[in-house]
């Protein structure tokens, strides 16, 4: 199993650019979530789906969109990047709720807005 | 607003000692707090969870201490090792462990010395 799975690991943009974070996961997890960390602020979370064709906003959800058209696929979209979307991207898988689940996080995507 | 709050944000322990690492919440939904160790340059993994209705939960060298009344819970490593330096993030979510919504802390980077 290849657990999750983001691509790219490392991006570089321009102000304005516009890009999709892919994130896959294998495991057959209801739940799929992306997180952003910056330093001293720990991760936070931007947007999360509970199943496909379910999304919802997290904590800051402004600049970036998302959707569920399949299980094992959730992708971000930066519509237009700005230079505080720098930061490193985390997606995560879990199986939903239950007792003693585990939410499974991807190896994160660097992004870098110049 | 942060509903989780974390302390200290770095620490530095001598081999053999005991690490600690303290978080407090505000949301009396939260049912479900995990926390997460993540590697540099890696995403964060599961090390240990516990629920509201236990108060102390171990596992190896890795213990969790609860205080429901305080909203306040905590991370010991006894033993510590150097291969235990790393970042450390207290997490909690509401609805039935609801792991697609996870609360951050700020983060704690651990330094064991040899």
């Amino acid at each position: 199993n290849a657990g999750v799975t983001q691509t790219p690991k490392f991006q570089v943009l321009k102000t304005g650019q516009s890009m999709t974070l892919q994130c896959a996961q294998d495991m057959n997890h209801e739940y799929m979530s992306w997180y952003r960390q910056d330093p001293g602020m720990g991760l936070r979370l931007i947007h999360y789906s509970v199943g496909a064709g379910i999304t919802d906003q997290g904590e800051v959800p402004n600049g970036y969109n998302v959707s569920r058209s399949t299980t094992e696929d959730f992708p971000l979209r930066l519509l237009s990047a700005a230079p505080s979307q720098t930061s490193v991207y985390f997606c995560a898988s879990s199986w939903g709720v239950s007792r003693d689940t585990e939410a499974f996080f991807g190896q994160g995507t660097r992004l870098t807005v110049v | 607003q942060q509903q989780v709050k974390q302390s200290p944000q770095s620490l530095i322990v001598q081999k053999g000692g005991i690490s600690i690492i303290n978080c407090a919440y505000e949301n009396t939904a939260f049912d479900y707090f995990p926390w997460y160790q993540q590697f540099p340059g890696k995403g964060p993994a599961l090390l240990i969870a516990i629920r509201p209705d236990v108060s102390e939960k171990k596992e190896g060298r890795f213990t969790i201490s609860f205080n429901k009344s305080a909203k306040q819970f905590s991370l010991h490593i006894m033993d510590s090792q150097p291969g235990d330096s790393a970042t450390y993030f207290c997490a909690a979510s509401s609805g039935s462990g609801n792991t697609g919504k996870l609360i951050f802390g700020q983060g704690t980077t651990l330094q064991v010395k040899p």
